[in-house]
């Protein structure tokens, strides 16, 4: 059974600073990894979709990375801003079985940027 | 820009009564979804829906819960019975591709309170 992990579960940092989330799976026969942006009591706001061919998509100041074989993902996010602030989750759909679309998520990691 | 919308935002019921959740995904996906979040757990997966049939459902959608897609644009999530247990933010998901390979796009959810 897939599990996925996400790490730190909290951070806490500074207006400007670079940070890392991390995130793993348990089985690396994925299709992709998404991730996505959650604010408090919304819905959730994808981010990047990386494939499993893949080894890296940006967007802005997002930087997403995936090892698919040692079972990771990192989510890199440049300058920080106040409005980073939220809870990142990160979700992968499973290449086994007949998976459609069925994503499989982390609990996430809860950002705190402050000014 | 293309959005997935449900309504109600919010709905209270008693415990025993139905529900009805409804979603207008984007207009050019062909594939559904409805994953629900009970307060502080992780996002999980229901039912997927593709040419007007579930594709997978998990062992969470059982015979109290269907879906339909009554017309060209709507996509319900019915709840039979509701119990106490139900109670969580319920999202609508789409996606283009099928396969896992497409990006899923989520509603803002509806939360269910059964009291």
């Amino acid at each position: 059974k897939q599990e996925v992990t996400q790490i730190p579960a909290a951070l806490s940092v500074p207006e400007g600073e670079n940070l890392v989330l991390n995130c793993s799976f348990t089985d690396s026969a994925i299709y992709n990894l998404q991730w996505f942006r959650q604010d408090p009591g919304k819905g959730l706001t994808s981010l990047l979709l990386i494939q499993s061919s893949q080894r890296e998509q940006t967007s802005g100041r997002l930087n997403a990375s995936l090892d698919k074989s040692s079972g990771r993902s990192t989510l890199y996010i440049a300058a920080s801003q106040p409005g980073d602030s939220a809870t990142y989750l990160c979700a992968v759909t499973y290449a086994g079985g007949t998976s459609y679309g069925k994503l499989t998520f982390g609990q996430g990691t809860i950002l705190t940027v402050h000014p | 820009e293309p959005e997935v919308t449900q309504t109600p935002s919010h709905q209270v019921t008693q415990m025993g009564q139905e529900v009805i959740l409804r979603c207008v995904p984007i207009s050019n996906h062909l594939y559904f979804y409805w994953y629900r979040q009970i307060l502080g757990q992780k996002v999980e997966f229901l039912v997927s829906f593709y040419n007007n049939e579930i594709s997978e459902k998990s062992e969470i959608f059982d015979d109290q819960f269907s879906v339909e897609r009554p017309d060209g644009s709507n996509f319900t999530l019915k709840i039979r019975s509701t119990k106490l247990e139900d109670s969580a933010m319920y999202f609508c998901a789409s996606s283009e591709l099928g396969q896992g390979a497409g990006e899923l796009f989520f509603g803002e959810g509806s939360r269910l309170t059964v009291l």
